[in-house]
């Protein structure tokens, strides 16, 4: 069936080291969305991808979305203690309405 | 705040109790999710209403029956839960297919 994953599963880093994490569709993806989970919360929504090789920027994070659009990749610059969370790429499952597929989420510790 | 609110946050049962969990949604949504987050795995989808009509993922067990009454009000009615379907159990809504979720604070559900 169609899976979505992602790379790596847990990530630590010094304050101030770049991050990145990366997100593989099994099949192509119409759109991709971002969501970020604080530990003991709920997810947020980031950003939604559409276009092929569309790049957007939230100040220090970069979402690109591959020229395939069966990939993805968010890349935090120079992180800091409130990066810390679970970050979660999804696609939306082909033929079943919009419905969206997670992947298991990139746990990311930034040590001060 | 999100627009959509779960209660209970928190929840205890035993396996013989009959408890719902309860969503609302006050963002004018015409569709609305219950997803399930276990520990190290990605987020599950469960049930989907939109416009009232219910989209049912198949492999989730009958003692999870879901319920829109309307279109701002989701519950999940649990019945005979194992200790395994421990986990936190999310509501979100969204306006039209492929648009992002938003997500409640979830209900964190433990079976004893």
């Amino acid at each position: 069936g169609q899976q979505v994953m992602q790379i790596p599963q847990y990530q630590h880093v010094q304050e101030g080291e770049d991050f990145t994490t990366y997100c593989n569709s099994s099949t192509t993806l119409s759109n991709i969305q971002w969501y970020k989970q604080r530990p003991g919360g709920h997810p947020v929504f980031l950003i939604q991808l559409v276009k092929s090789g569309e790049v957007k920027k939230q100040k220090r994070l970069t979402f690109q979305f591959g020229e395939a659009k069966k990939n993805s990749s968010l890349h935090i610059t120079a992180t800091q203690t409130t990066d810390v969370g679970t970050y979660f790429c999804a696609g939306p499952l082909y033929n079943q309405g919009g419905k969206l597929i997670f992947g298991q989420g990139t746990e990311l510790s930034v040590k001060p | 705040e999100t627009g959509v609110t779960q209660t209970p946050r928190h929840l205890v049962m035993g396996m013989t109790n009959k408890k719902s969990l309860k969503c609302e949604q006050h963002l004018g949504h015409n569709a609305m999710y219950w997803y399930k987050q276990s520990a190290k795995k990605p987020l599950e989808l469960m049930f989907v209403y939109s416009l009232e009509e219910r989209v049912e993922n198949n492999s989730v067990p009958s003692r999870f029956s879901p319920e829109c009454p309307n279109s701002s009000h989701l519950f999940l009615h649990l019945h005979t839960l194992q200790p395994e379907d421990s986990a936190l159990y999310l509501c979100a809504s969204t306006g039209q297919r492929n648009e992002k979720l938003f997500f409640g604070s979830g209900t964190q559900l433990s079976v004893l």
